[in-house]
């Protein structure tokens, strides 16, 4: 069965820098493009970042472009968000999701459990 | 940017209600809008994709339609388990934008 695990949350100082790490399996890694999507507390779904199945495309939301980056090892079945520059707003709960087909541009048919980043001095 | 927006934002049925949810894209999408559905405490599930195509293993009591501009996610028969925040998303382009989300709770 698929099974996506989110892993380094935690307590941060804004301005530093945190990588959270999305363990994949139960399907093949390398042919679905990944995404990040978080949810502040009480709030709503906030999509973060797409990368392509192969990792040569990658799109950010307005809020974290230049801050944050995506990225994969296919041979690793991982997937990656280096965060920098945070900030408090960047508060909440980071999960990370399969898109439903090899296309880009895909609704997400599976979701970690989430993990929790908290942006606070 | 495409901004979405969804309608009521919270309600309140019986069990055994058809309930209706719209949400409704800036600009047309044509059928490029899913519906997921977040249970309090839980991780969100895709309920339908293309405007009208159920997911495997979601209850047949759920659907969608629409196309363009206009959406809409009805239960027809609304059950004690359907508690939850339902939300829209476009994947038109790769810009994922969600919907506020429609929180539905028994009345």
């Amino acid at each position: 069965q698929v099974q996506l695990v989110e892993s380094g949350g935690g307590v941060v100082q804004p301005g530093r820098s945190l990588r959270l790490s999305c363990a994949a399996s139960g399907f093949t890694f390398s042919s679905y493009g990944m995404h990040w999507v978080r949810q502040a507390p009480g709030k709503g779904l906030e999509w973060v970042t797409l990368i392509s199945y192969d990792g040569s495309d990658k799109y950010y939301g307005d809020s974290v472009k230049g801050r944050f980056t995506i990225s994969r090892d296919n041979s690793k079945n991982t997937l990656y968000l280096q965060m920098n520059s945070l900030r408090p707003e960047d508060t909440a709960v980071y999960y990370c999701a399969k898109g439903i087909s090899r296309i880009a541009v895909a609704p997400f048919d599976y979701w970690g459990q989430g993990i929790l980043v908290t942006v606070s001095s | 940017d495409i901004q979405m927006t969804q309608s009521p934002s919270s309600l309140s049925a019986s069990v055994g209600d058809r309930v209706t949810i719209t949400c409704r894209a800036s600009q047309g999408i044509s059928n490029y809008l899913a519906w997921y559905q977040q249970k309090p405490g839980k991780v969100p599930k895709l309920l339908i994709y293309a405007a009208s195509t159920l997911q495997s293993g979601v209850p047949s009591r759920f659907s969608g339609s629409g196309s363009g501009t206009d959406f809409t996610l009805t239960i027809s028969s609304l059950q004690p388990e359907d508690v939850a925040t339902y939300y829209c998303q476009k994947y038109n382009s790769a810009h994922f934008t969600f919907g506020p989300g429609t929180k539905v709770d028994i009345k």
